[in-house]
């Protein structure tokens, strides 16, 4: 079975560039996570998804940044303008969704952001 | 505010003695804990988890401790080997809501041959 796939894995742009960041859950999985590592520092949850819903977007920084994930298969991140400060480490997670149930989540390889 | 602290940034252990790595939080809404092991350059890989009504769960080599009352948990690694070598992350999540993960800075395991 594939796991949680991102895409690019890397991503070197300019300030105030846009730049889009994908994700592919497990298949089968209706819960979506995103997370930034920044600087070394601890991974931050951004938004979760329940299929194609926004559960949770207490994490997103700004409105700079915008998450979708139409159809509730794959996700995008995208962030219009980009600023030197949005550098990290993008994560993808994704759970099966079992109603009430603690779930393992299953992280991506991550994207690689540089703001120049 | 750090909700989940990891106070050793780095540790190192010789080859087959046992790797302790601490863990402690804040916020008593949270009842289910993992550790994730992470390779440079890859994601976090899940490694083993606990839930707030249990205080040890064990799978293979690793073991995880939670102590509520402290509001600690520890994994402890028996042996430690070379492949051990990784950054770990301890992570919280709460008992309902959209069961996000709140995440330690994490501690760099290096495992001496």
């Amino acid at each position: 079975e594939a796991g949680v796939t991102q895409f690019p894995s890397h991503s070197v742009i300019e300030k105030g560039q846009t730049v889009t960041l994908r994700c592919d859950p497990i298949s089968g999985h209706d819960n979506l996570y995103w997370y930034r590592r920044v600087m070394g520092k601890e991974i931050k949850f951004l938004l979760h998804f329940v299929k194609e819903s926004k559960q949770d977007e207490s994490g997103m920084p700004n409105n700079r940044f915008l998450a979708e994930r139409t159809g509730g298969t794959y996700s995008t991140l995208k962030v219009q303008p980009a600023e030197l400060e949005d550098s990290g480490v993008y994560f993808c997670a994704s759970s099966q969704g079992l109603a009430g149930v603690q779930e393992t989540q299953y992280f991506g390889p991550g994207t690689r952001l540089l703001v120049l | 505010d750090q909700q989940v602290k990891q106070n050793s940034p780095s540790l190192s252990v010789q080859e087959g003695r046992i790797s302790i790595l601490n863990c402690d939080y804040t916020n008593s809404m949270f009842d289910y804990f993992l550790w994730y092991k992470k390779y440079p350059a890859e994601g976090p890989t899940f490694l083993i988890s606990i839930s707030s009504i249990k205080d040890k769960n064990e799978d293979g080599r690793f073991t995880v401790f939670l102590n509520k009352s402290a509001k600690h948990l520890s994994l402890h690694i028996v042996p430690s080997q070379p492949g051990d070598s990784a950054v770990y992350f301890c992570a919280a999540s709460p008992a309902s809501g959209t069961y996000k993960y709140i995440f330690g800075t994490g501690t760099r395991l290096k495992v001496l041959a």
